[in-house]
């Protein structure tokens, strides 16, 4: 079983709409949890942490499930600028991190 | 602040070549990382470093070297390149919290795209 599991999408959805997706970890010790943003061809980027209550950064909401060891990510008001790969990232063992192989997001006009 | 920085941004090798990427962080991290990313796929780590003087494999070592004398380089070294690591490699560093007591997120360097023909 990976360590990291997403689905890879695409999501294509209209600017405006919201889309959410999941990822799911294998690792039940796992502490941190993070969403990266990675454009194309460029360097993946930290676009929120997830922390066990849930946690919002503008139009972006992140959500952990410890129980079910899922994480989600919506975004609420899609923009253009939205359309990325989303990475899931859960640390596997203190300093080392797995990453999904991402959810790839296409907003539309 | 530079962050991370990787160079080259682009090489083209011939197989049996070898090559050293290089890494440098300016931000004092402790942890830092190579990754490689194959099209449509996730990042592998192949080696990692929790400081100068230590560095450990990572899931992909095969075919790579590393060595970390100093805080700021994390130098990765191709011998004999082949075909099968054509690939985008990411540097990457991050630090321990001591008073969240957590492993925080890692910051990435923009990448080499390599190719071995």
């Amino acid at each position: 079983r990976k360590e990291v599991e997403q689905d890879p999408g695409p999501f294509n959805v209209p600017e405006g709409a919201t889309v959410a997706f999941n990822c799911t970890y294998s690792n039940s010790a796992s502490q941190s949890f993070f969403w990266y943003r990675q454009d194309c061809r460029k360097e993946p980027k930290l676009l929120m942490s997830v922390y066990s209550s849930g946690n919002e950064d503008g139009r972006f909401t992140a959500q952990l499930n410890r129980a079910s060891q899922y994480i989600s990510l919506l975004i609420r008001d899609s923009k253009l600028s939205d359309s990325a790969t989303y990475l899931c990232v859960v640390n596997v063992k203190d300093y080392k991190l797995s990453f999904g192989a991402g959810t790839t997001v296409t907003v539309r006009a | 602040n530079a962050g991370v920085t990787q160079t080259p941004k682009f090489r083209i090798l011939k197989i049996g070549q070898s090559m050293t990427l290089q890494c440098t962080q300016d931000m004092n991290h402790n942890y830092m990382y190579w990754y490689r990313q194959d099209p449509g796929m996730g990042l592998k780590l192949i080696y990692y470093s929790v400081g100068a003087g230590i560095t450990d494999k990572g899931e992909v070592p095969n075919g790579y070297n590393v060595s970390r004398s100093t805080t700021e380089d994390f130098p990765l070294r191709l011998e004999l390149a082949a075909p099968s690591q054509t690939s985008v490699y990411f540097c990457a560093s991050s630090y321990y919290g001591a008073l969240t007591s957590s492993y925080n997120e890692q910051f990435f360097g923009p990448g080499t795209r390599l190719t071995v023909l």
